[in-house]
């Protein structure tokens, strides 16, 4: 069975860094016809994705918010990690991982449940 | 950047009724990378279409897609009670590499 688990701190201040974790299973990392993203989605509002790992460790970024995002793998643990710099109240969202499958034409097949994240001081 | 416009933004329908979903996009979008994405309060999305018109795992036939080059189309032929949700699409190709719709809310008229 595959599933993703996003993990992570509830609430952070206001410029601090956020750091997430999803843990994978039931599939590899370094399965070249897989790759992991995150998304996110505020309140309310509609799913914004940020930032894509691939099996060769090649990454892609959401160009509004490259500047402050670094994605990151460790095979043997099955995690991907998200950092997220000077975060700001309008960063409070539920952050999902999800897994992009060639099979599926790169479409999110598998999603974790998902962390909601607070911004406020 | 490709940017993609759901209309409506809220479709009020009756159960058993057909729904028709838009979505387009502000460039030709790959019809392989074009998917529709079901959400229901408190949950994750769930994948429907991939490749505009191939329906994923255990996805009833009622939801087809269709569509190519920057318009493209979701339509369930009949609404169940559980359809009631908010629909997104998504496309995958140009930088930045994946991009989704703002959604249309289908509610219960």
């Amino acid at each position: 069975q595959v599933t993703l688990k996003e993990s992570g701190p509830v609430l952070v201040k206001p410029t601090e860094t956020l750091t997430l974790t999803c843990t994978v299973s039931g599939f590899s990392l370094s399965n070249a016809r897989m790759g992991v993203s995150w998304i996110r989605q505020p309140p309310g509002k509609a799913l914004e994705w940020l930032a894509h790992i691939f099996s060769n460790d090649e990454k892609s970024y959401s160009t509004s918010l490259k500047s402050r995002l670094t994605i990151s793998k460790d095979t043997s643990k099955s995690q991907v990690v998200l950092t997220m710099t000077n975060m700001d109240p309008v960063d409070t969202a539920t952050y999902y991982c999800a897994r992009a499958y060639s099979r599926t034409s790169r479409a999110f097949d598998i999603w974790g449940q998902g962390t909601m994240v607070t911004v406020s001081s | 950047e490709i940017v993609l416009t759901q209309s409506p933004g809220t479709l009020s329908l009756s159960p058993g009724e057909r729904a028709t979903l838009s979505c387009r996009a502000s460039q030709s979008v790959s019809s392989s990378y074009l998917a529709w994405y079901q959400q229901k309060p408190g949950q994750a999305p769930r994948l429907l279409i991939y490749g505009a018109s191939s329906r994923a795992t255990g996805i009833p036939d009622r939801f087809s897609g269709s569509g190519s080059g920057t318009d493209f189309t979701l339509t369930i032929s009949r609404l169940e009670p559980e359809d009631f949700a908010v629909y997104y699409c998504q496309q995958y190709g140009s930088s930045p590499a994946w991009t989704f719709g703002q959604g249309t809310k289908v509610e219960i008229k």
